[in-house]
């Protein structure tokens, strides 16, 4: 599975879109783009996923670049409760379906 | 939406006893789940992949008869941690699978703290 890099943390003001990039330079093209976040001491939560076409659902919005070598997550309206860290996967579908978190990004919503 | 549980949420422990974890799927079925270990201010580490019915698949560098995985029925996988050390204090999250959908969505527990004294 491709390698990812996340900046270590972010932060951005409470009702405010939040941008986080994730770069994925030697994405394959079978492999698809996941984001997961963590609030402290509790599970992961899936939000969203993509293989080259942008997504958008009611967690979040997933941009693509068309060279797939890099994404960005957006939450449009940050709120307090979105403070987590934030893991962009790159994962080939195969039949073994491991997800390998990296160091993720740490993002702080400010009042 | 799909839930996942862990149990216990929290443990103590002596040193040199085992301890045994516990993951179900609530409201779907999962032939696969994944058993998770993550220390403070540290990301997820995968440690092994339970199948249903076979034996699971561990991770390069975790020791199969230390932390022992069974996965006997298709919403309960259990994992054993043998003659625990102060070392095997962690964080440890499960995940499964749900079987009857697409391969994208794996859902995972709240976790379970073990702290071995």
């Amino acid at each position: 599975d491709a390698k990812t890099t996340q900046p270590p943390s972010m932060d951005c003001a409470e009702g405010r879109a939040a941008n986080l990039p994730c770069n994925h330079s030697t994405i394959s093209g079978n492999e698809y783009v996941y984001w997961y976040r963590q609030i402290h001491s509790q599970g992961p939560q899936y939000i969203i996923h993509g293989l080259k076409n942008n997504e958008t659902n009611e967690m979040a919005s997933l941009i693509i670049t068309e060279d797939r070598k890099s994404s960005t997550l957006i939450l449009p309206h940050a709120t307090l409760r979105d403070t987590a860290v934030y893991y962009c996967i790159v994962r080939v579908t195969d039949s073994s379906y491991k997800l390998i978190f990296g160091s993720g990004t740490r993002l702080l919503v400010r009042p | 939406g799909a839930v996942v549980s862990q149990h216990p949420s929290w443990v103590i422990c002596k040193s040199g006893t085992s301890v045994k974890i516990e993951c179900r799927s609530l409201d779907f079925q999962a032939t696969t789940m994944f058993w998770y270990r993550q220390f403070p201010k540290q990301s997820l580490m995968l440690m092994a992949t339970s199948n249903e019915g076979s034996k699971a698949t561990y991770e390069q560098g975790v020791e199969k008869d230390k932390f022992l995985i069974n996965h006997a029925s298709l919403t309960l996988s259990t994992l054993t941690v043998t003659s625990a050390h102060p070392e095997d204090s962690s964080f440890y999250i499960c995940s499964a699978r749900d079987s009857g959908r697409g391969a994208h969505e794996q859902y995972f527990g709240p976790g379970t703290r073990l702290t071995v004294t």
